[in-house]
């Protein structure tokens, strides 16, 4: 119940395309959903997060989009570039607790 | 101002022995967390350290052990490494507890024979 389910595993794009990854979870108390990207050899680095308040939230080609009913966020970055190619992790807190359940990643590649 | 910093960055282990991977950060957090990262598994919390003085077991803390040593360092041990330890291990931190932004070292990565 804990889980959060992350697809695809890999994703490949042309330069200039839509990337989009899925995460759905069970648990309905989970009330703070962050994106985070890793590049090879580094340490994850938080990209973008959302509350269940919102359906959506956009930082420059970045867009979370939330169903709460469907207890479903997904990433999408738009005009996806080169240096988009990381691995992004979704995650999942509770309030009043300090433990993130993290989503397995997804490997994107992103062709020039 | 360095963030998270983790030492060593890589390590070989025979299986049985001991070591201590070591965390600090400079941005005055008050929580710390210690990470694994297996290839299809994410990142599952080993031990975490909400405050000073603090510490409690995450998802998967067999075989490891903790020290919060001041507010800087968080410190994870592993006192008889098995090869089902061999990962790459990741110290965070944060200010605002489980809502606020987790600041990630760079890794040790963890070869156990």
């Amino acid at each position: 119940q804990q889980q959060v389910k992350q697809s695809p595993q890999s994703l490949i794009v042309q330069k200039g395309g839509i990337s989009i990854i899925n995460c759905a979870y069970e648990n309905t108390a989970f009330d703070y959903f962050p994106w985070y990207q890793q590049f090879p050899g580094k340490g994850p680095a938080l990209l973008i997060a959302i509350r269940p308040d919102v359906s959506e939230k956009k930082e420059g080609r970045f867009t979370i989009s939330f169903n709460k009913s469907a207890k479903q966020f997904s990433l999408h970055i738009m005009d996806s570039q080169p240096g988009d190619s990381a691995t992004y992790f979704c995650a999942a807190s509770f309030s009043g607790t300090y433990k993130y359940i993290f989503g397995t990643g997804t490997r994107l590649k992103v062709l020039a | 101002n360095a963030g998270v910093t983790q030492t060593p960055k890589f390590q070989v282990l025979k299986t049985g022995q001991s070591m201590t991977l070591q965390c600090a950060q400079d941005m005055n957090h008050n929580s710390m967390y210690w990470y694994r990262q297996d290839p299809g598994m994410g990142l599952r919390l080993i031990y975490y350290s909400a405050s000073e003085g603090t510490t409690d077991k995450g998802e998967v803390p067999n075989g490891y052990n903790v020290s919060r040593l001041n507010k800087r360092e968080f410190s994870l041990r592993l006192e008889s490494a098995a090869p089902s330890q061999t990962s790459v291990y990741f110290c965070a931190s944060s200010e605002l507890g489980p809502m606020g932004t987790q600041y990630f070292g760079p890794g040790t990565r963890l070869l156990v024979l």
